[in-house]
């Protein structure tokens, strides 16, 4: 079975540029999560979609922005690129069905994003 | 969520096994206890998760101790790539995932 897919793996973009990141979750999996890891700030929580729509966002500005499509694939876009959002940005996918903490997330290797 | 406490660094000997420590006193009833792990330059892998019976997979064992306050992943044979930083967390519901500090596994031959 294949695993959660990120592309691209590495990006080096500009500041004032935009960005789109890339997430093919595990087939069945219908929640996408992102989230941002840095080595000062560690794992915070960006968005996570199921079926489509927004269920829980973090606490990024509105530069930050996802949406999922129906076959739950999702993309994360980051608009005008400042010099702190050089960051891994990683997708997980679970199944997401249920309220319950009995479905583990997985990770992509995540897209190293690095900004000049 | 509850908080969680671990080592900072263990160390290991290849083909041993390795037996990591979690303290999460604050741990409440509906609160699931999993474990992660990082290896440099890639995405968190899971390993296992359990609510309060002990839990063994293909990867490793967890045991969770009867008061639920702590917790410890066995990695029963120890290998060269089980290198990692370990975390452990306790979540709920469709709590977002929050990493602390973990444990920086280093396996030596």
């Amino acid at each position: 079975k294949a695993g959660v897919t990120q592309t691209p793996r590495y990006l080096i973009k500009t500041r004032g540029q935009q960005v789109t990141l890339s997430c093919s979750p595990i087939s069945g999996h219908r929640s996408v999560s992102w989230y941002q890891q840095t080595p000062g700030q560690g794992l915070q929580f960006l968005f996570e979609y199921f079926s489509e729509t927004q269920r829980n966002k973090g606490n990024f500005p509105g530069r930050f922005s996802g949406r999922q499509f129906s076959n739950s694939r999702s993309e994360m876009n980051v608009s005008t690129l400042e010099l702190g959002d050089s960051a891994l940005y990683l997708c997980a996918s679970s199944l997401g069905v249920g309220r319950n903490s009995n479905q583990p997330q997985h990770f992509g290797d995540g897209t190293r994003l690095s900004i000049l | 969520d509850a908080k969680t406490t671990q080592p900072p660094s263990m160390d290991c000997a290849e083909g041993r096994a390795a037996n990591l420590p979690c303290n999460h006193s604050t741990i409440s009833g509906n609160e699931y206890v999993y474990w992660y792990r990082q290896i440099h330059s890639q995405g968190p892998q899971y390993i296992i998760h359990g609510l309060k019976n002990n839990e063994t997979n293909e990867m490793a064992s967890l045991i969770i101790t009867e008061d639920r306050k702590s917790s410890t992943l066995i990695l029963p044979h120890a290998t060269l790539r089980d290198t990692a930083v370990y975390y452990c967390i306790v979540i709920s519901g469709y709590s977002t995932l929050t990493f602390g500090k973990g444990t920086m596994l280093l396996v030596s031959p």
